[in-house]
């Protein structure tokens, strides 16, 4: 039973647009987001996180919007660049102080020059 | 200056063998993580350990044994290796509970 999805296996976008990655959650006792980012070879690089008292979070080129009441959060990217081009990891934790954190399947953006 | 290191970043062995992998995070965090991502790249929690005590056990059968000799290493040792172990293991370590979580670049491991 997974409980972070991401539905999309990848995604291409053009240098300088938008990137935009999606993940849904079933599991209404989340409370804490998290994006990270994966290069080949190499372990997951945090983005960003998100509190559930907050609907949006900004940081820099990178945005993460919450939706609660439909279990959705977002990962903005504007403008993307080519090292954007990664494997991007959303996660999620239920408000335990072990950060026990679910991972979704990962999204592959390819950000084209 | 590497953050979190695992050894070694690449494990090709044969059933039925045990073998361990090492982690180090100088970061002074108190919290240490194993992952496990199999062939469909999901990423699993397996062991939490803060301050060296054992905090998160995953369903993971008792032929993986964490140990934390102290709060900055927490090693997974593994007895009597199976074909489903191939995997990559990520170990993490973070400062607290709901603190970002800092990777390291992960041990391939491949069971003949």
């Amino acid at each position: 039973d997974q409980q972070v999805k991401q539905n999309s296996p990848s995604l291409s976008v053009q240098e300088g647009r938008i990137s935009i990655l999606n993940c849904d959650y079933t599991n209404s006792m989340f409370d804490y987001f998290l994006w990270y980012k994966k290069y080949p070879a190499e372990g997951p690089t945090f983005l960003i996180s998100i509190s559930s008292i907050k609907d949006k979070n900004e940081d820099g080129r990178f945005t993460v919007f919450l939706n609660k009441s439909a279990k959705h959060l977002s990962l903005h990217i504007v403008p993307s660049q080519p090292g954007d081009s990664a494997v991007y990891f959303c996660a999620a934790s239920a408000g335990s102080n072990t950060g026990k954190l679910i991972f979704g399947q990962g999204t592959t953006l390819q950000v084209k020059p | 200056d590497t953050a979190v290191s695992q050894t070694p970043k690449y494990l090709v062995t044969q059933m039925g063998n045990d073998k361990s992998i090492k982690c180090e995070q100088n970061l002074g965090h108190d919290t240490m993580y194993w992952y496990k991502q199999d062939s469909k790249k999901f990423l699993k929690i397996m062991f939490s350990y803060n301050n060296k005590e054992l905090i998160i056990n995953e369903t993971v059968p008792n032929r993986f044994s964490p140990k934390s000799p102290d709060k900055a290493h927490l090693n997974l040792h593994i007895n009597s290796l199976e074909l489903g172990d191939s995997a990559v293991y990520f170990c993490a370590s973070a400062a607290g509970g709901n603190q970002p979580q800092h990777f390291g670049d992960g041990t391939r491991l491949s069971i003949l």
